[in-house]
């Protein structure tokens, strides 16, 4: 069935240091992989996102590499702020529908 | 630009009533999603409308109804609501084809 893991459910970093988040997805049509920041109260907010085509993409200080024959896929954060706290959900496309099905999400706490 | 809008933002209901929620896509998006985020989770993938047709239904009861507008505004309904209904409901809206979501403030619904 269609189906994404991520892990770990929470993750605390020094600030300054860097954060990855690890996801599997079980279906191999999949071709498209959001990620989303959801800060307390807010909406997800779409921070970055890749297509099967391309192995890793990069936005500043957010990166997210994708390994198709294993099916995962990794946001990596470098630098980390305070405002970097949130929780950071992935997804998947099964069936490379246009539906997208999230993971259970990351809380990323970033210490002083 | 105004972006996905949905309403109300906070509904309080009873056990066994029935509920409307609405949301307006961001101008020119075609596809319009519904997801049901309880707290703590990420969100749970409802129906997905594009181009006024059912395109996707996730693993929800038949109490849960949704119908997109020839303007692509979009109504989920649910009926003889249940307390673990509860929950935050989301709605997104793409230009569809992988493109990346664009999500709304959220209704927060509240079953008494």
């Amino acid at each position: 069935g269609e189906n994404v893991e991520q892990h770990p459910s929470t993750l605390s970093v020094q600030e300054g240091d860097s954060a990855v988040i690890k996801c599997t997805y079980s279906d191999s049509a999949s071709n498209y992989f959001p990620w989303y920041k959801q800060e307390l109260g807010k909406r997800p907010q779409l921070i970055i996102d890749i297509r099967s085509n391309v192995g890793e993409k990069k936005d500043q200080r957010i990166a997210v590499t994708l390994n198709k024959t294993a099916k995962h896929f990794s946001l990596h954060i470098t630098e980390t702020q305070p405002e970097d706290s949130a929780v950071y959900f992935c997804a998947a496309n099964p069936n490379r529908d246009d539906k997208i099905i999230f993971g259970k999400g990351t809380r990323l706490h970033i210490l002083p | 630009d105004a972006g996905v809008t949905q309403s109300p933002t906070h509904l309080i209901k009873t056990r066994g009533q029935h509920v409307t929620l609405r949301c307006s896509p961001i101008s020119g998006h075609k596809s319009v999603s519904w997801y049901q985020q309880v707290l703590g989770q990420g969100p749970q993938f409802i129906f997905q409308y594009y181009e006024k047709e059912e395109r996707g239904r996730g693993n929800f009861p038949d109490r849960f109804s949704a119908r997109q507008f020839p303007n692509y505004s979009s109504e989920l309904n649910v009926n003889a609501l249940l307390l673990g209904d509860s929950a935050l409901y989301l709605c997104a809206s793409s230009f569809g084809d992988g493109y990346g979501y664009t999500f709304g403030s959220g209704t927060r619904l509240t079953v008494v």
